[in-house]
């Protein structure tokens, strides 16, 4: 049972370009949403969150946008660089049952190209 | 520096043998995880540990044991039972009651022929 949908699998986006990725969520207890970014051979790294009370929250070039009617939140990179070519993951989170697990999406492939 | 430490980075292993997985971290933190990453599934859950002494399974605990003998050690074992190990696995720990932040290793890759 997959309690977070993300999409696509995989992205290519030209340099410059904005790269968007969307997530869906089942779960209306939810109410943390992190997104990980992870290199290859590596762990997964923070990259930036929002709770439900905010409909959008910015850090540089990294937006995440949030419609808790709709149950979905989406990552858009803007001025999207090469160096952005990695795998992320949206999560969901909640602190019923006592405890703060993440429930993790399906991941998305980036690559950003010349 | 801090962080988390899992050792080694690559590991081979004959079918219905069992093997440990090594996670260290030196962050101080209390709660320590595992999770098992495949190609198109994103991270699942093996299990977790608030407290030492203590841990709860996760989404996929079948065929995997852990201990928690140290606040800085979570070792994980594959064990013959679990059908398919092949896979790139992840430790991760967080501040208690903040699990929505985890720290990562950066894996070990389990390769059983």
């Amino acid at each position: 049972q997959q309690q977070v949908k993300q999409s696509p699998q995989s992205l290519i986006v030209q340099k410059g370009g904005i790269s968007i990725i969307n997530c869906a969520y089942e779960n209306t207890a939810f109410d943390y949403f992190p997104w990980y970014q992870q290199f290859p051979g590596k762990g997964p790294a923070l990259l930036i969150a929002i709770r439900p009370d905010v409909s959008e929250k910015k850090e540089g070039r990294f937006t995440i946008s949030f419609n808790k009617s709709a149950k979905q939140f989406s990552l858009h990179i803007m001025d999207s660089q090469p160096g952005d070519s990695a795998t992320y993951f949206c999560a969901a989170s909640s602190k019923a049952g006592g405890g703060n697990k993440l429930t993790f999406g399906t991941g998305t492939q980036l690559k950003v190209e010349l | 520096d801090g962080g988390i430490t899992q050792s080694p980075k690559y590991l081979f292993r004959k079918e219905g043998q069992n093997v440990t997985l090594s996670c260290e971290q030196n962050l101080n933190h209390d709660a320590m995880y595992w999770y098992r990453q495949d190609p198109g599934q994103g991270l699942r859950l093996i299990y977790y540990s608030q407290i030492v002494n203590d841990f709860q399974k996760g989404d996929i605990a079948e065929g995997y044991s852990v201990s928690r003998e140290k606040k800085e050690s979570f070792p994980l074992t594959v064990t013959s039972a679990q059908k398919n190990p092949t896979a790139f696995y992840l430790c991760a720990s967080s501040i208690a009651g903040q699990g929505t932040v985890l720290t990562f290793g950066s894996g070990t890759r389990l390769t059983v022929v």
